[in-house]
């Protein structure tokens, strides 16, 4: 069955700073993956996909994954991050033919001046 | 932006009771989904639809129930409420387009506690 590893559950940076949340998956058949954001008492917002048109995935709020085959990752990073980034992400791939997505645990995302 | 409401958004409620938690989209999305997830825990899926009078159980087992009477309507049932369900409940739906990866929409979710 597919799993999704989110190494990690809580990431701190400093404004500014480069923030990197890991995300592995377990395929031996490269899923649809996707990033998504959950600010508090709200439900999930999709920051990103990947659908395998690109192996680098830009998203929305500067985002990007790059999805490594090799490595079976897609990870997420933000050049700089923003106070506003501070927020609890989850990886998911799309499993059950297509049908269901299997989420990650969840990184918490700090970020401090 | 998406479409997808979810009733309410907070409930508090005493053992014994009986409650639904009401979750519609506008977008006329075949499929639908309930999560159940706990405080900085995973998302578990517990319920799906594919379409009207389609409902499936999903990976995490759950004593309550759904129903799919129209399109964009799918309510989670719990007959009689436990302090074990506490938790909040996300609700989902996505358009099924063959050959398209089409975008899955999340409510903003009802926090559930039960007394």
């Amino acid at each position: 069955a597919q799993s999704v590893t989110q190494l990690g559950s809580h990431v701190s940076v400093s404004e500014g700073a480069l923030v990197l949340l890991r995300c592995n998956y377990s395929s031996s058949v490269p899923p649809y993956l996707f990033w998504y954001v959950q600010y508090p008492n709200q439900g999930l917002q999709l920051l990103l996909k990947y659908t395998s048109a690109a192996t680098l995935v830009k998203g929305i709020n500067g985002f990007e994954a790059e999805f490594k085959k090799s490595e079976t990752s897609f990870h997420l990073t933000k050049p700089s991050a923003h106070m506003s980034d501070a927020a609890e992400y989850f990886c998911a791939a799309l499993t059950g033919g297509g049908n269901k997505l299997t989420f990650g645990t969840g990184t918490q995302l700090k970020v401090e001046l | 932006e998406a479409d997808i409401y979810q009733t309410p958004r907070y409930l508090v409620i005493g053992t014994g009771k009986k409650i639904t938690l009401e979750c519609s989209q506008t977008m006329g999305h075949d499929k639908m989904y309930w999560y159940q997830q706990d405080p900085g825990m995973e998302l578990h899926l517990i319920h799906y639809s594919y379409g009207v009078n389609s409902t499936e159980k999903g990976d995490l087992s759950s004593e309550s129930t759904v129903s799919r009477i129209r399109t964009e309507h799918f309510p989670l049932t719990l007959e009689s409420a436990r302090p074990s369900h506490t938790s909040q409940y996300l609700c989902a739906s996505r358009q099924r387009v063959a050959g398209v990866l089409e975008t899955q929409y999340f409510g903003p979710g009802t926090r559930l506690l039960v007394l």
